[in-house]
């Protein structure tokens, strides 16, 4: 069982550049969420989706996008990266609601230069 | 400000049990606490979560406060693996609101 993959792993981008990272589950979780972790903070929401097909937007959601066609996949996307997005980017999935536990991804580190 | 109040770090000696509290003064009745544990270079992973009862389970035990505005994290016997940054977390609808952390060292 894999859980919750995101891809790529690292990467280090150009500001300017338009960047897509990606995050697939097999756990059937109907909700999907991002987050981003600075150095030294805790994690911040950027975007949500409690099912396919809809999306939320979080704490800081500007100057990214979501989108949720199926269920099993979640890519958040920066239209033009900028040196404030440099992060640690985490995805997770729950069966929704406020009591379930959220299954967090490996990260993706982010670097824009 | 939504989010959760928590020391930055506290130390425990190996096999005692550990304390961690959290503060969450604007916590309303249908939001629930949640704590997660993140070990360097992983992403965080589930520890508990309550709303108004105190909870036990095999990692840990949260004993939450009768008016609700703050919690304990009770791990009953410390071990090496439980070094780690611990976070107190507010849930308000499926939205989590992260604090920073405490950072636990255990020492051997």
């Amino acid at each position: 069982i894999a859980g919750i993959t995101q891809a790529p792993t690292s990467q280090i981008l150009a500001a300017g550049r338009r960047m897509t990272l990606r995050c697939t589950q097999d756990m059937r979780h109907n909700a999907m969420y991002w987050y981003r972790q600075d150095l030294g903070l805790g994690l911040r929401l950027i975007h949500y989706s409690n099912t396919a097909g809809t999306t939320g937007k979080g704490e800081v959601p500007d100057g990214y996008s979501v989108s949720r066609a199926n269920t099993d996949d979640f890519p958040l996307t920066l239209a033009s990266a900028v040196p404030s997005q440099t992060s640690v980017y985490f995805c997770a999935s729950s069966d929704g609601g406020p009591y379930n536990e959220q299954f967090f991804g490996p990260g993706t580190r982010l670097t824009v230069l | 400000d939504a989010k959760t109040t928590q020391p930055n770090s506290m130390e425990s000696n190996e096999e005692e049990p550990v304390h961690l509290p959290c503060n969450h003064s604007t916590i309303s009745g249908t939001d629930y606490i949640h704590w997660y544990r993140q070990l360097p270079s992983q992403g965080p992973e589930y520890v508990i979560h309550g709303l108004t009862s105190n909870v036990n389970n095999r990692m840990a035990s949260l004993a939450i406060a009768e008016d609700r505005k703050s919690s304990t994290l009770i791990l009953h016997r410390a071990t090496l693996r439980d070094a780690a940054v611990y976070y107190c977390i507010k849930t308000t609808g499926n939205q989590f609101y992260f604090g920073t952390g405490t950072s636990l060292t255990v020492i051997p």
